[in-house]
């Protein structure tokens, strides 16, 4: 089993949608979780770390389920400059702690 | 501030050759990581260092493959002798360690011919 599965999409939405993303991981001992944004051929960047409590960054929103083991992020008001493929990070537990896990990553398209 | 720096930013060799790509992580980042990114596999940590030492290289492909990080400020992944197979974007991360996010240098686009 994979640690971070996400779902490959393609996500195509219009401009103005509102998304979400899904991310389930598998180490209950994880400590540590990351959105990353990667535009093609481009290197992936941190978007916004995931808190326990839910954390909000102008249109984007994560949560972190601990008990059902995933993670999500909520896009509103798509812009087109969101066009880009989205990470799931998972940090390992225990002595692994540095290891980063990513998922495979999402695709969304949001269209004029 | 300057981010990661990776050289070169591409890279053309043929087969059999050795290539040698470098990275100086962000300073006073204590944690590096070396990854590769292909459209099959996906982004694949190759290996890290923590202060220097290498912790895990449970990800290099091969003995083909070797890494260095000689001080807190530089690392080279080295591939010797090349195959057409490793032709892929490699990627350098530096974060400040436990936990915290990795900041990513621009990558180096390698092509073995």
């Amino acid at each position: 089993r994979k640690e971070v599965e996400q779902d490959p999409g393609p996500f195509n939405v219009p401009e103005g949608a509102t998304v979400a993303f899904n991310c389930t991981y598998s180490n209950s001992a994880s400590q540590s979780f990351f959105w990353y944004r990667q535009d093609c051929r481009k290197e992936p960047k941190l978007l916004m770390s995931v808190y326990s409590s839910g954390n909000e960054d102008g249109r984007f929103t994560a949560q972190l389920n601990r008990a059902s083991q995933y993670i999500s992020l909520l896009i509103r008001d798509s812009k087109l400059s969101d066009s880009a493929t989205y990470l799931c990070v998972v940090t390992g537990g225990g002595n692994n702690f540095n290891k980063f896990y990513f998922g495979s990553g999402t695709k969304l398209n949001v269209k004029p | 501030d300057a981010g990661v720096i990776q050289s070169p930013r591409h890279e053309v060799t043929e087969m059999g050759q050795e290539v040698t790509l470098r990275c100086k992580p962000i300073s006073g980042h204590n944690s590096l990581f070396w990854y590769r990114q292909t459209m099959m596999r996906g982004l694949e940590l190759l290996i890290y260092f923590n202060n220097n030492v290498p912790i895990d290289d449970s990800g290099m492909p091969e003995d083909r493959f070797s890494a260095k990080m000689p001080n807190a400020s530089f690392s080279t992944l080295k591939i010797q002798p090349s195959e057409p197979r490793d032709s892929a974007v490699y990627f350098c991360a530096s974060s400040l360690g436990r936990n915290q996010p990795q900041h990513f240098g621009d990558g180096t686009r390698l092509s073995i011919l």
